[in-house]
């Protein structure tokens, strides 16, 4: 059973406006959550995290919010460029940190 | 800057092929990852080291071995090659300890297996 979930394996948005992608966890320890970018052909890269103290965390047009009762965070973009294309995937550590559980990704298209 | 390198971008090979795959990074990072990612199955862990000679399970590790004989390279053994292990594979590192897990990637292999 899937520990994060990230629902819509694809979004489509128009440049300049706002992305909004979704995660849902499970597993009420989880305490950390990263968000990575992946272009085909290349290996993911961290893009942004958010520690469970927190309920928002920003890095320029990159916000990541989370809501703990819900055990649900989503990931902003504003505004969205053609170069956000990619894939993003939502990942919490498991147990010691040395693992990550993985949601599927949601592939996004960012229309000029 | 931090880098972990892939042995090869592309690779073709021949089912029943004996199939190495190498890693190496330079930051000194106690864990290795060895993942592969196949279209709407997101990645999924086939192997991880977080020590030398040490190895665990993934979540697929059958028809994979790996090896870890030096801190830096981490190597991913396809014993006999089949078509189902055609996929993207790639390799990733992080420090041990301290609160952090952010893993760092290499670009990747595209193993196509014939």
């Amino acid at each position: 059973d899937q520990q994060v979930k990230q629902n819509s394996p694809s979004l489509s948005v128009q440049e300049g406006r706002i992305s909004i992608l979704n995660c849902d966890y499970t597993n009420s320890m989880f305490d950390y959550f990263l968000w990575y970018k992946k272009y085909p052909a290349e290996g993911p890269t961290f893009l942004i995290s958010i520690s469970s103290i927190k309920d928002k965390n920003e890095d320029g047009r990159f916000t990541v919010f989370l809501n703990k009762s819900a055990k649900h965070l989503s990931l902003h973009i504003v505004p969205s460029q053609p170069g956000d294309s990619a894939v993003y995937f939502c990942a919490a550590p498991q147990g010691n940190n040395r693992k990550l559980i993985w949601g599927l990704g949601t592939s996004l298209a960012v229309n000029p | 800057d931090v880098k972990v390198t892939q042995s090869s971008r592309y690779l073709v090979k021949r089912t029943g092929e004996k199939v190495f795959l190498e890693c190496v990074q330079d930051m000194d990072h106690e864990n290795m990852f060895w993942y592969r990612q196949d279209p709407g199955l997101g990645l999924r862990l086939i192997y991880f080291s977080y020590d030398v000679k040490m190895k665990e399970k993934g979540d697929i590790p059958e028809g994979y071995s790996v090896s870890r004989e030096k801190k830096e390279r981490f190597s991913l053994i396809l014993e006999s090659a089949s078509t189902n292990q055609t996929s993207m594979y790639l390799c990733a590192s992080s420090l041990e300890g301290g609160g952090v897990c952010e893993q760092f990637f290499g670009p990747g292999t595209r193993l196509t297996v014939l």
